[in-house]
């Protein structure tokens, strides 16, 4: 399979905890997303790569959120001190030059 | 700001039928894209249609086709000949030129009924 992967595709966490979400865009795609889905929503923007550079956070990041991508690959989201309220998918997507993007499975998150 | 509205929330076709879904969106630009998305329970979103605001004809792709009217901020998408499989959640989506960030409807869930 070439699409996007993430891992884990479901998460299971007590308030207060850490996690640590990973996303493997198509090979070749130089960008790549992350948005969040609450339940009765559409995707929101969270944040965006251009190879390695973070181009953009969205105000929905609040410090406690923080996402990397070393060497242009893989990416990861890390949410600290996780609270009820960041109980959401968590979507990672992908893309080359233009406008099309393509999204992973999503990881769901579950905060008690 | 852009936004875009889905106003049905649920919708049910009986199979083979015609079922449209509606979008509205709004935005001061004249350089944008809009998108269907298809979301089947537990699975990726996957890409059903497109249309750049700058073309007249409405896109196409095979049993799904768009009603663009650029003037009224309309986007709809017409499903012909429903199928089981075509029950998901479709997220509207609106992308300004230039730019990177979708901005999304709140979706419409389609049932299919046998």
């Amino acid at each position: 399979d070439t699409g996007v992967s993430q891992d884990p595709r479901h998460k299971i966490t007590k308030r207060g905890q850490n996690v640590t979400f990973r996303c493997d865009p198509i090979s070749e795609h130089n960008r790549l997303y992350w948005y969040r889905q609450t339940l009765g929503q559409g995707p929101e923007f969270l944040t965006y790569f251009q190879n390695e550079a973070q181009l953009e956070k969205s105000r929905l990041l609040s410090d406690r959120f923080s996402a990397e991508r070393p060497k242009g690959s893989f990416s990861t989201l890390e949410i600290q001190r996780t609270e009820q309220g960041d109980s959401a998918m968590y979507l990672c997507a992908s893309s080359v030059q233009g406008v099309e993007q393509f999204f992973g499975p999503g990881t769901r998150l579950t905060v008690l | 700001a852009q936004t875009v509205t889905q106003s049905q929330p649920e919708m049910s076709v009986q199979e083979a039928e015609t079922v449209t879904l509606s979008c509205t969106y709004d935005t001061s630009e004249s350089d944008y894209y809009l998108f269907w998305y298809k979301q089947p329970p537990s699975r990726q979103m996957i890409l059903v249609i497109r249309q750049e605001a700058y073309k007249q004809q409405n896109a196409t792709e095979n049993r799904f086709s768009v009603n663009f009217q650029k003037a009224a901020k309309s986007f709809s998408l017409k499903i012909s000949d429903s199928q089981l499989g075509d029950a998901a959640m479709y997220f509207c989506a609106f992308l300004l030129g230039g730019t990177y960030k979708y901005i999304f409807g709140t979706g419409t869930r389609l049932k299919v009924l046998a």
